[in-house]
Parts: structure tokens; sequence; C-alpha cells
């Protein structure tokens, strides 16, 4: 199986600062790497897809890079919306893994 | 605009059984993979099952393999997750989840249901 490695598993930040999440896979799964925000309460939304592209509807301040093993997302300016728990998944073999989530705080 | 809608969820004791069902609008479900994902409390998301988009494939995560058995009905535009022989790691919230596909390959999905919670407990 193909293990998805997060980290940080939360951090605390202000509103306007820049904050990345890093996702490692434990073997080569090219750009089949997906990210997802979960709100309190709420069911996951599909954030980026592809590694680095942005799914519809999806603020211009996420950006999502890598390819490989490692892998990021990087939220711009940190707004009051954005806190949640980012979860990273990789689509490249069954059985489909996720990480273990990276819960975003503001400061 | 895509809908998924769980129902079916509940308290069974251990070594039961519950359907879980998945209603799907504003596309076909022989068009997608279908997936079934759980969220045990406090804890991280779990991939449990897929479906292929023929509905010739499905896969199993090693965990419920043998107990739960992941299906479809075209017609009614329904998936389904017949689960028996539960355990109380079974708890959870199950989401359930369409493929999310361009038109050169799929990545990840981008439709969730609101999610149908399952107890098991004594």
């Amino acid at each position: 199986d193909i293990q998805m490695t997060q980290s940080p598993s939360s951090l605390s930040s202000s509103v306007g600062d820049r904050v990345t999440i890093t996702c490692r896979a434990s073997q080569n799964i090219s750009n089949y790497l997906s990210w997802y925000q979960q709100r309190p309460g709420e069911a996951p939304k599909l954030l980026i897809f592809a590694a680095a592209s942005l799914h519809s509807a999806v603020p211009s301040r996420f950006s999502g890079g890598g390819s490989g093993t490692d892998f990021t997302v990087t939220i711009n300016s940190l707004q009051p919306e954005d806190v949640a728990t980012y979860y990273c998944q990789q689509h490249y073999r069954n059985p489909l893994t996720f990480g273990g989530g990276t819960k975003v705080e503001i400061k | 605009e895509v809908q998924l809608v769980e129902s079916g969820g509940g308290f069974v004791q251990p070594g039961g059984s519950l359907r879980l069902s998945c209603s799907a609008s504003g596309f076909t479900l022989s068009t997608y993979a279908m997936t079934w994902v759980r969220q045990a409390p406090r804890r991280g998301l779990e991939w449990v099952a897929t479906i292929s988009s023929s509905g010739g494939a499905t896969f199993y995560a090693d965990s419920v393999k043998g107990r739960l058995t992941i299906s479809r009905d075209i017609p009614k535009s329904t998936l389904y997750l017949q689960m028996t022989s539960l355990r109380a790691e079974d708890t959870a919230m199950y989401y359930c989840v369409k493929e999310f596909c361009t038109r050169t390959s799929c990545y990840g999905f981008d439709s969730w249901g609101q999610g149908a919670q399952v107890t098991v407990s004594s």
C-alpha cells in the first residue's frame, strides 16, 4: 500500500500569513495527488487535483505543487474561513490512501 | 447540479448488518466510478470501497473485504453499501463520493454526500 504522510499535523497562524502543508508518498505517484478541505461539521471538499490544478470555485490564494513523492499545498494569505483540516490523497493505485490530516487554526 | 444523498445509517450491535444507500442526481452512475469513504469519530478519512464506471470491477480495503459489498442500481440511480458482520471499529460517518475526471484522466473525488452515521455497539 502507498503510505501518505502529512506534516505538520496541526498549525496555528495569523490572518494574512502564508501557510504551507506538506504531503509525502511512500512511492512515486506521479501527479495523482488531490487535496481536500474539511471544515468542522462538514463533508470534505476537493481543493486541488493533479497535484497543482485548482478545482472550480476554489479561491486563488490556494496553490498546489510537487510531483513524484513530495507535494505541497499553500495558502497565500490565510483567511478565517480557511480554518479546517486538510487532507492529501493519492489516486495512483488501489487501495486509495489519505494522509493523516493537517488541522489549520487562526492564532 | 450533482447531488449525493446517503441514507440507511443507524445503530447496530456487533455482528449485525446494515445497508447504506446513496441516491445520486445530476449525472449518470454508469459514467463515473463511485466510492464509499468513511471517517471514524475524531479521525481521518479512510477509503472503503470503489465500483468502476462499468460496474464490472469492485475494490475493497483489506479491513472490510468479505464483510462489506458495494453495488449499484443504474435505473434507480442509487449506490449501495451492504454491511455485514459489523464490528465496533466500523463505527464511522460513511460518505458516498463521485470520482472526478478531466478529459485525460481521473483524480480524486469532486462530490461528497452529507454522510450517514453508522454506530456499532453493544
